[in-house]
């Protein structure tokens, strides 16, 4: 069965530092997988996605960014965080043309 | 503009109180209608993907449906364990349009 891994499950980081979360799907090959960010009371804003290894397209001009250096590993980045970077980022999977995605547990991101 | 609408935004039901949930889209050529259910502080839950007016989906105490305009997930004889905010999104083009959601709790 499919598994994905979200790490760190909390963080908190001063404004201005660096940013790296990661995400890993087991179980399934060529993935098309995405990172989402929740704020609350809202519906899921999505910020990136990917169709293959070093393929990102991007949703929302921001201060963050991607990479897929690997078929089931998805990064999330930042240089600088700001305030406004706080939220509950998800990443999901989806097999290749498939619509249903599947989430992972999600990470907590303050920033301060 | 593509847009999907939740309602309502929170709902207090006690426990064996059935009601409905309600999902209105907008959206050209319809490709597919996810709900999902979500526990604080955790990733969303795949549960039913609809894809035509007319079609049921039902999962023990929930069932989804779906019209041309909307879908409904209805909620039989609830338990406190049934609370969590459900999602909705629908296909456009290559990524999900998603609701707001609506906050369940189930009163025992």
């Amino acid at each position: 069965s499919q598994t994905i891994h979200q790490w760190p499950a909390t963080l908190v980081q001063p404004v201005g530092s660096p940013l790296s979360l990661e995400c890993t799907v087991e179980g399934t090959s060529n993935p098309n997988l995405y990172w989402y960010r929740q704020a609350a009371g809202r519906g899921l804003q999505l910020l990136f996605y990917s169709v293959g290894i070093g393929q990102i397209s991007s949703e929302v001009p921001q201060n963050l960014s991607a990479s897929r250096p690997q078929d089931r590993q998805f990064i999330l980045s930042s240089k600088k965080l700001l305030l406004s970077d706080s939220g509950f980022y998800l990443c999901a999977w989806s097999v290749r043309g498939a619509n249903e995605q599947f989430f992972g547990p999600g990470t907590r991101l303050t920033v301060l | 503009e593509d847009q999907v609408t939740q309602s309502p935004e929170a709902l207090r039901l006690q426990e064996g109180e059935s009601s409905s949930l309600n999902c209105s889209y907008t959206v050209s050529g319809l490709r597919g209608l996810f709900w999902y259910r979500q526990d604080p502080g955790k990733g969303p839950e795949f549960l039913f993907t609809l894809y035509s007016a007319g079609e049921e989906k039902e999962k023990e105490r929930l069932k989804a449906t779906l019209t041309k305009k909307e879908s409904f997930l209805h909620i039989t004889a609830p338990k406190p364990e049934d609370s969590a905010t459900y999602l909705c999104a629908v296909v456009r083009a290559y990524q999900l349009i998603w609701g707001a959601g609506t906050k369940l709790i189930i009163k025992p």
